[in-house]
């Protein structure tokens, strides 16, 4: 299994850049990496997922380095309502192979 | 479009009862899974399906178990509830092995 391994916490305040970083040593080969948002007594949520380099959506960006072992969440200008915590999670090609979430990164946004 | 929808929503069960969790999705998704979160953990995945008539085990398969009839329906059932089965459990589906997960809002369960 891929296993997973992030900061369990982190603090920004209002409008400052976040970046959350995963590391992920033993991603096989055909493995994407994708990211989920979670607020308290909801399900996590799917932010952005990529396989190498750059990705870029409306809410985030992932980087990627060419060795695949580590990514990066980045969040331009967070607020108050990015609150929540972040779940790195390194998926399989052919679904048969368990899904491990890490424990997630509790991001606190200050006002 | 209603997702993921799990039923119920809380449940308070006694030591030694039975319950069946249910998943229901209409985006006619193969790929279905239960996941449990413990309080301040991450997800960890009980049971999942790649398709109707097949299921497989999770990383903490014990105690619980599934079936897949339709693709439509993927339950969770406990037979014989403990209390360290006091959890917030999550459905999830998702279209292809590339795509991302789509989850529904969690069943939180109390076993006393």
């Amino acid at each position: 299994l891929a296993k997973t391994t992030q900061p369990i916490s982190m603090d920004s305040y209002e409008g400052q850049e976040v970046n959350i970083t995963c590391s992920h040593n033993n991603i096989a080969t055909n493995d994407y990496i994708t990211w989920y948002q979670q607020f308290p007594s909801q399900g996590p949520r799917f932010i952005i997922q990529g396989y190498k380099t750059k990705v870029t959506n409306e809410v985030a960006s992932l980087f990627i380095p060419a060795d695949r072992k580590s990514s990066t969440l980045s969040l331009p200008r967070v607020s108050l309502s990015d609150t929540a915590v972040y779940y790195c999670l390194v998926a399989t090609d052919t679904g048969r192979r368990a899904l491990t979430f890490g424990s997630g990164t509790r991001l606190q946004v200050q006002p | 479009n209603a997702g993921v929808t799990q039923t119920p929503k809380f449940r308070i069960l006694k030591i030694g009862q039975s319950m069946t969790l249910q998943c229901t999705q209409d985006m006619n998704h193969n790929y279905m899974y239960w996941y449990r979160q413990d309080p301040g953990m991450g997800l960890k995945l009980i049971y999942y399906s790649v398709g109707a008539g097949i299921t497989d085990k999770g990383e903490v398969p014990n105690g619980y178990n599934v079936s897949r009839s339709t693709t439509e329906d993927f339950p969770l059932r406990l037979e014989l509830a403990a209390p360290s089965q006091t959890s917030v459990y999550f459905c999830a589906t998702r279209d292809t092995v590339n795509q991302p997960q789509h989850f529904g809002d969690g069943t939180r369960l109390s076993i006393l």
